[in-house]
């Protein structure tokens, strides 16, 4: 059984620019959320996607936006790209629509440096 | 809404110590509550879970979690740390508007340094 993914590891970016990051799930799991983790802080929710749609957004603005795949599979893309959006970007799978009480489970992150 | 807080930034043990992280949680209904620990670099690997049942919770590596909902707190406890118990740990609580997925609320994290 293979754990949640995520590419790249490590990227920089100009501010203006956009970005798309990628996740596969973890076998079995058809629900894919997408966290941002400033340093020092806790992960803060961004959105969740099941069976290819939008099932919950955070409080983020609509520059941030995002897609899951038949193979669930998802893409965290980030338009206008801002200084503080500099941050580990976390991937989390979970079962079947994952609801409050599914436990999620957590790539290694995207480390995005905004210059 | 729901909210986590977790008083202590950093706490130092000595290995071989036990250790009490504290987490209080804001939340009107019954809560799903989590803890996860976080290596540096490394993403989040979840230690345990409570959602109804029994108050005190087993988790791995030893970790166990007490549910007080008079004082709404989910305490992490562990008897005895090692040295590779270093890491950040996350307190979080799970819910559900009912208008979709609100995700995890997580706490700051509390720094855990471990003393030889």
């Amino acid at each position: 059984e293979t754990g949640v993914t995520q590419s790249p590891t490590h990227l920089i970016k100009t501010r203006g620019q956009q970005v798309t990051l990628r996740c596969s799930s973890q076998s079995g799991h058809n629900t894919v959320s997408w966290y941002q983790q400033a340093l020092g802080q806790g992960p803060q929710f961004i959105f969740q996607y099941y069976r290819e749609e939008e099932n919950g957004r955070g409080n983020f603005p609509p520059r941030f936006s995002g897609l899951q795949f038949p193979n669930y599979s998802s893409e965290l893309n980030v338009n206008a790209l801002e200084l503080d959006d500099s941050a580990l970007y976390l991937c989390a799978s979970s079962l079947v629509g994952g609801g409050p009480q599914e436990t999620q489970y957590f790539g290694p992150g995207t480390r995005l440096l905004v210059l | 809404a729901q909210s986590v807080t977790q008083p202590d930034i950093h706490i130092t043990v000595s290995e071989g110590a036990s250790l009490e992280l504290r987490c209080n949680y804001s939340y009107g209904a019954t809560p799903y509550l989590f803890w996860y620990v976080q290596s540096p670099g490394q993403g989040l690997q979840l230690l345990l879970k409570y959602f109804s049942g029994d108050t005190l919770v087993q988790g791995i590596k030893g970790f166990e979690a007490e549910f007080k909902r008079s004082q709404s707190s989910f305490n992490l406890r562990k008897p005895s740390v090692h040295w590779s118990d270093a890491a950040e740990y996350f307190c979080a609580v799970g819910s559900n508007s009912g208008g979709g997925a609100d995700g995890l609320t997580f706490g700051k994290g509390t720094h855990l340094i471990i003393q030889p």
